[in-house]
């Protein structure tokens, strides 16, 4: 069966500098979630996409920004990064949400700023 | 806001040792909880969920109770394996409608050990 697919698994970047991971969800799945997992901590929620069109934000700084597009990927860019930026970043999707809507959950972008 | 609080970690068993995890949370209203897996260098993945008080979830052995009047979801298996260990998250979701109901609050995570 078909996973979430994200982009590129690993991604070295020098601070100052820009990234863009992307993240296809599972093919009819209308939502979508950025969530960030720093090292031993839990992820944390940065924000979603329903119908392409953001539907709840979380601790996502003001140098990050995401879309999702017409056929339904997402993209998170993030600018002027910072050391702390290092960290996991996880892509999930779902479908119909309801209660006890199961997230489906990519490998995950590994990105290291340095 | 919602939180999930994680026993302490990381636990080390050996094989056919009985497991506990402890969970508790808080929320307002009625959440949906949940348990995730993730194995070294993979992806989070569901293991068991229940979405009102008494229900049980239970999947590969595992099982949790929701129970609302202590607001816990204690994950326990009889017999662990091998194969177990890994990092074992908590998690909630919210009861406002829309994408509240997948938008996830995870504990801190609890390393599992299993030694033969």
């Amino acid at each position: 069966a078909a996973g979430v697919i994200q982009s590129p698994r690993h991604l070295i970047k020098e601070k100052r500098e820009t990234a863009t991971l992307k993240c296809y969800p599972i093919p009819r799945h209308d939502t979508v979630y950025w969530y960030q997992q720093g090292p031993g901590q839990d992820p944390q929620f940065l924000i979603s996409f329903y119908e392409k069109m953001q539907s709840d934000k979380g601790s996502i700084p003001d140098r990050f920004s995401a879309q999702q597009f017409s056929d339904y990927h997402s993209e998170l860019n993030m600018s002027s990064l910072e050391l702390g930026d290092s960290a996991l970043y996880f892509c999930a999707s779902s479908f119909l949400v309801d209660r006890g809507t199961e997230a489906f959950f990519g490998q995950g972008t590994r990105l290291t700023v340095v | 806001g919602n939180s999930v609080t994680q026993m302490e970690g990381p636990v080390t068993l050996s094989e056919e040792a009985f497991l506990t995890i402890n969970c508790t949370y808080t929320a307002t209203g009625y959440p949906s909880l949940f348990w995730y897996v993730q194995y070294p260098g993979e992806g989070l993945q569901l293991l068991l969920k229940a979405t009102k008080a008494d229900d049980k979830g239970s999947n590969k052995g595992f099982e949790a109770t929701y129970r609302k009047e202590t607001t816990s979801f204690h994950l326990e298996k009889g017999s662990v394996q091998v194969s177990d260990s890994a990092v074992y998250f908590c998690a909630l979701s919210g009861d406002a409608g829309g994408t509240s109901y997948g938008k996830l609050t995870f504990g801190q995570g609890t390393i599992l050990t299993v030694h033969p």
